[in-house]
């Protein structure tokens, strides 16, 4: 049981360039999050999925979209880098409605670095 | 616009100190109120919560007071431990249907010292 997975760990992008970061979980969730960590500011959502098939915008969703691929994958696509998004990446995980959709389950990070 | 707010940024005590880190929240709808502790080059992960309707909880060394009336929530670690040194996140939920909406706090980077 591996929980929450994100691929790659570290990138480096230049500016105008695209990619995207990947999350996997095995813990048969339905929801999940992307959210960025940048110093000083906390954890930001940036898009989530309520269950599969459908997303919904976070509080910084600019620069960003998103694809719930199957119940498992999660991932989150820069169209055009810019120096602005780098931060550190998080991906989470959390049940759906009741008592199991309090505590979200985070991936370990992926670093990203716009130059 | 933040609505929840953490403090202090950072904190350094002696091992076996009480470190205490303070959140404030603004919205009366939160529900929820977790802690989560984050190790370096790791995710975040919760270490415990409460909810408004009881003024303490305790899981181990770790205590959260809550003070509804004040919108005030802290953490207080007891025996402080090296192995404590981590960044704190304290967080606010509420429900939007069956999602929970979280706002985090900016977080308190604590380091124990041996």
């Amino acid at each position: 049981n591996a929980g929450v997975t994100q691929t790659p760990k570290f990138q480096v992008l230049k500016t105008g360039q695209s990619m995207t970061l990947q999350c996997a979980q095995d813990m048969n969730h339905n929801s999940m999050y992307w959210y960025r960590q940048d110093p000083g500011m906390g954890l930001r959502l940036i898009y989530y999925s309520a269950s599969e098939g459908t997303t919904d915008k976070g509080e910084v969703p600019n620069g960003y979209n998103v694809s719930r691929l199957n119940k498992r994958e999660f991932s989150l696509r820069l169209e055009s880098a810019a120096p602005s998004q780098t931060s550190v990446y998080f991906c989470a995980s959390s049940e759906w409605g009741g008592r199991g959709a309090y505590e979200q389950y985070f991936g370990p990070g992926t670093r990203l670095t716009v130059t | 616009q933040q609505q929840v707010k953490q403090s202090p940024q950072s904190l350094i005590v002696q091992k076996g100190g009480i470190p205490i880190i303070n959140c404030a929240y603004e919205n009366t709808a939160f529900d929820y109120f977790p802690w989560y502790q984050q190790f370096p080059g790791k995710g975040p992960a919760l270490l415990i919560a409460i909810r408004p309707d009881v003024s303490e909880k305790k899981e181990g060394r770790f205590t959260i007071s809550f003070n509804k009336s004040a919108k005030q929530f802290s953490l207080h670690i007891m025996d402080s431990q090296p192995g404590d040194s981590a960044t704190y996140f304290c967080a606010a939920n509420y429900a939007s249907g069956g999602y929970q909406k979280v706002t985090f706090g900016t977080g308190t980077k604590l380091q124990v010292i041996p």
